[in-house]
């Protein structure tokens, strides 16, 4: 019973590139949630999606990033024309409902721009 | 809005000794209230969680926390430390009917032997 997959686990960038992140929730759970942690900080929302659905994205920048979790396959986490100020750890989290039952986390992707 | 707050940001026990890390929340329903343990280059592992019912919950490795809805609390304790349990703490706050858990900035225990 597999937990919640990311990756890669490490993902080195050069700036303008773009980066791609991937998350496999645990079978049978069909929410998604993407955060974004940064050294010496909390964990921050970024997005929280559905199959086929972005619910709420309250928590991404405007620019750049964006997210899907197809009807197949693992939900992703893209972001464009990385910056330096987008290294960070990126941790992807799954549930079988809401919030309000808790989630399961993946190990994260360690992004670093270079 | 949610908001939690982890007023100590590094802890430091010697092992055996007695915990408690501090969470203060802002919620003005019932909140559903979580204790996550992150270990150094992983993710997140759920220690207990507060939905309702009895205030004071017992979670995996030996650690509880009570709830106070009068002081806004929520503060994770366990009787005796292990040196394993040197990690990072986050506390975090949800409620019915939303779509995400808000955390805390954490807080760094480390333990002396």
């Amino acid at each position: 019973n597999a937990g919640v997959m990311q990756n890669p686990r490490h993902l080195v960038r050069r700036r303008g590139q773009e980066a791609r992140l991937r998350c496999s929730p645990m079978k049978g759970h069909s929410h998604v949630y993407w955060y974004r942690q940064l050294p010496e900080e909390g964990l921050k929302f970024m997005v929280y999606l559905q199959k086929e659905n972005i619910i709420d994205e309250s928590g991404m920048p405007k620019e750049r990033f964006s997210a899907e979790f197809p009807k197949e396959g693992p939900s992703i986490l893209r972001i464009q024309q990385v910056v330096r100020g987008d290294s960070a750890a990126y941790f992807c989290a799954s549930s079988p409902g809401t919030a309000s039952n808790g989630y399961t986390f993946g190990s994260g992707t360690r992004l670093t721009v270079v | 809005a949610q908001s939690v707050t982890q007023p100590d940001i590094h802890i430091t026990v010697s092992e055996g000794a007695s915990l408690e890390l501090r969470c203060n929340y802002s919620y003005g329903a019932t909140p559903y209230l979580f204790w996550y343990v992150q270990s150094p280059g992983q993710g997140l592992q759920l220690l207990l969680k507060y939905f309702s019912g009895d205030t004071l919950v017992q979670g995996i490795k030996g650690f509880e926390a009570e709830f106070k809805r009068s002081q806004s609390s929520f503060n994770l304790r366990k009787p005796s430390v292990h040196w394993s349990d040197a990690a990072e703490y986050f506390c975090a706050v949800g409620a019915q009917g939303t779509d995400k858990l808000i955390f805390g900035t954490g807080t760094r225990l480390q333990v002396f032997p």
